[in-house]
C-alpha cells in the first residue's frame, strides 16, 4: 500500500525567510509526487509535479520541490516566505507504473508566515 | 474556464434525509473522484470513476453512492446521512497527471 507523511502539523516561518515543508512518500513503483495548496474556504490547488527527470522541480508562486529518492522524500521550498503563503499544503503520491493509480495524499501541514 | 464546480456549497440537513451533491466539469476528463477532508485525517477517497459507467470504491466509501451517467457529472449521494458524514467534501477531475478540484460543499448532519 502507498502512503504520504508530512510529519509536521504546523510550520511558522518569517516573512523573507526560506521555507521547507516536509514530505517522505511510500510506493511500490514509480512514484508520481505533487503538492497542492488550499487556502481558506477554497478547494485545492496544484502547485507542482514530480513525474521524471530533474530532481528539482519548480512549480507556481516561486515553489519548489526536490526528489530524492534514497530517502524517498519530496520536500517543497521557496527561497523567500510571504505573509500571503499562508495556506495549508498538501503532499501527494501515486503509482506511475500503469494501469489505475491511486493517489494517496498526506495529512497536511499549516503553513503560517509570520509579518 | 476550466473547472470543476459543486452544488450545494454548504448543506445543513438531518439524519436520515437522502441528498445528492452535483459535480461537473467541462475539461472532458474520464477519470473523476470524490473525497471528504476531515481535520488530523487529510484527503480520503470516497469513490472514483475511471469512465461513463465505471465507478469503484475508494478508502471510505461506506455510507455513499455515485453514478457516471454523463462524462461531465459525478453526483454523490448519501441515501440514509449519519452525523459522522459531517465534513467538508471535494469533488475532483484528472487528466494525465494533475488533478482540479472544486471549491468544496460543507455538509452538516444534525
Amino acid at each position: 500500500a502507498q502512503s504520504v507523511a508530512q510529519p509536521e502539523d504546523q510550520v511558522n516561518v518569517a516573512e523573507g525567510n526560506p521555507l521547507t515543508v516536509k514530505c517522505t512518500y511510500s510506493v511500490s513503483g514509480n512514484p508520481y509526487l505533487f503538492w497542492y495548496v488550499q487556502y481558506p474556504n477554497r478547494g485545492l490547488q496544484f502547485l507542482l509535479k514530480y513525474i521524471t527527470g530533474d530532481n528539482l522541480v519548480k512549480g507556481s508562486y516561486g515553489f519548489e520541490a526536490e526528489f530524492n529518492k534514497s530517502q524517498t522524500s519530496f520536500h517543497l521550498k521557496k527561497p523567500s516566505a510571504l505573509v500571503s503563503d499562508s495556506a495549508l499544503y498538501f503532499c501527494a503520491v501515486r503509482d506511475g507504473s500503469g494501469g489505475y493509480q491511486k493517489v494517496t495524499f498526506g495529512t497536511g501541514t499549516k503553513l503560517q508566515v509570520i509579518p | 474556464e476550466a473547472q470543476v464546480t459543486q452544488n450545494p456549497r454548504y448543506l445543513i440537513t438531518v439524519t436520515g434525509k437522502k441528498l445528492t451533491v452535483t459535480c461537473s466539469q467541462n475539461m472532458n476528463h474520464e477519470y473523476m473522484s470524490w473525497y471528504r477532508q476531515d481535520p488530523g485525517l487529510g484527503l480520503r477517497q470516497i469513490y472514483y470513476s475511471m469512465n461513463v459507467e465505471v465507478t469503484d470504491k475508494g478508502d471510505v466509501p461506506e455510507g455513499y453512492k455515485v453514478s457516471r451517467k454523463e462524462k461531465r457529472n459525478f453526483p454523490l449521494i448519501l441515501e440514509s446521512p449519519s452525523p459522522n458524514q459531517t465534513s467538508l467534501y471535494f469533488c475532483a477531475s484528472r487528466d494525465r497527471y494533475e488533478q482540479y478540484f472544486g471549491p468544496g460543499t460543507r455538509l452538516t448532519v444534525t
